[in-house]
């Protein structure tokens, strides 16, 4: 069975800090990707990492894959209050697409980001 | 577009009962997955459907039970409910084919006393 660790699980930060959440894995994905979910909503999905050493930025979120496709971090740029909620990274085992339904959660970090 | 739909969004049962829950994918969206979200085990992969058929099965006993309609509708049902399948169950859809993005719905929370 392969597991994702997240840390941390829990991050209290003032506003225009910046932070760094982190996905570790013994085992290889194929791809990995990353979640928000609020309260009383599904997840929401912000990037998909394929391709091992990958980094992708989404205004102020950089989101990069390890080169051995086992980790993946989520840093944030000067947070807002907006930025709250539960960041979740989630892992496909193989590549193809009769896999790509079935995902593997990590615990998921709680943000929590004060005006 | 509208997004996924689940109903219902609360439910609350008793030990023993039987629940049924429905999800309404994306339209042109032909897979759905099922995930079962709580506090303690985070969010853990139920099934996935795909044109009427299972392609993925997690790790759950065989009392979570799942099907997909023609249309890509999908319910999942769990029989001789337990304290312990108290939880948020979310679907999510998928274009299918090489697609990696799946799309949540809000969820069906069950609270079973």
């Amino acid at each position: 069975t392969q597991l994702l660790e997240q840390s941390p699980q829990f991050l209290s930060i003032q506003e225009g800090e910046n932070l760094t959440v982190y996905c570790n894995s013994s085992s290889v994905f194929s791809s990995l990707q990353w979640y928000r979910q609020e309260p009383g909503e599904g997840p929401v999905l912000l990037v998909t990492v394929v391709t091992g050493g990958e980094v992708k930025k989404l205004k102020r979120l950089t989101f990069q894959f390890g080169d051995a496709r086992k980790d993946s971090s989520l840093h944030i740029t000067a947070a807002q209050p907006g930025d709250t909620g539960l960041y979740l990274c989630a892992g496909v085992s193989r590549a193809g697409g009769t896999s790509y339904g079935k995902l593997t959660f990590g615990q998921g970090t709680i943000l929590t980001v004060h005006p | 577009k509208a997004g996924v739909t689940q109903t219902p969004r609360y439910l609350i049962k008793t030990r023993g009962q039987q629940v049924t829950l429905s999800c309404s994918p994306i339209s042109g969206h032909r897979s759905v997955s099922w995930y079962q979200q709580t506090p303690g085990q985070g969010l853990q992969f139920l099934f996935e459907y795909f044109s009427e058929t299972q392609r993925n099965k997690g790790n759950f006993p065989g009392r979570f039970s799942g099907r997909q309609f023609s249309n890509s509708r999908s319910e999942m049902n769990v029989s001789t409910l337990e304290l312990g399948d108290s939880a948020l169950y979310l679907c999510a859809s998928r274009k299918a084919g090489q697609s990696r993005e799946q799309y949540f719905g809000p969820g069906t929370r069950l609270t079973v006393t």
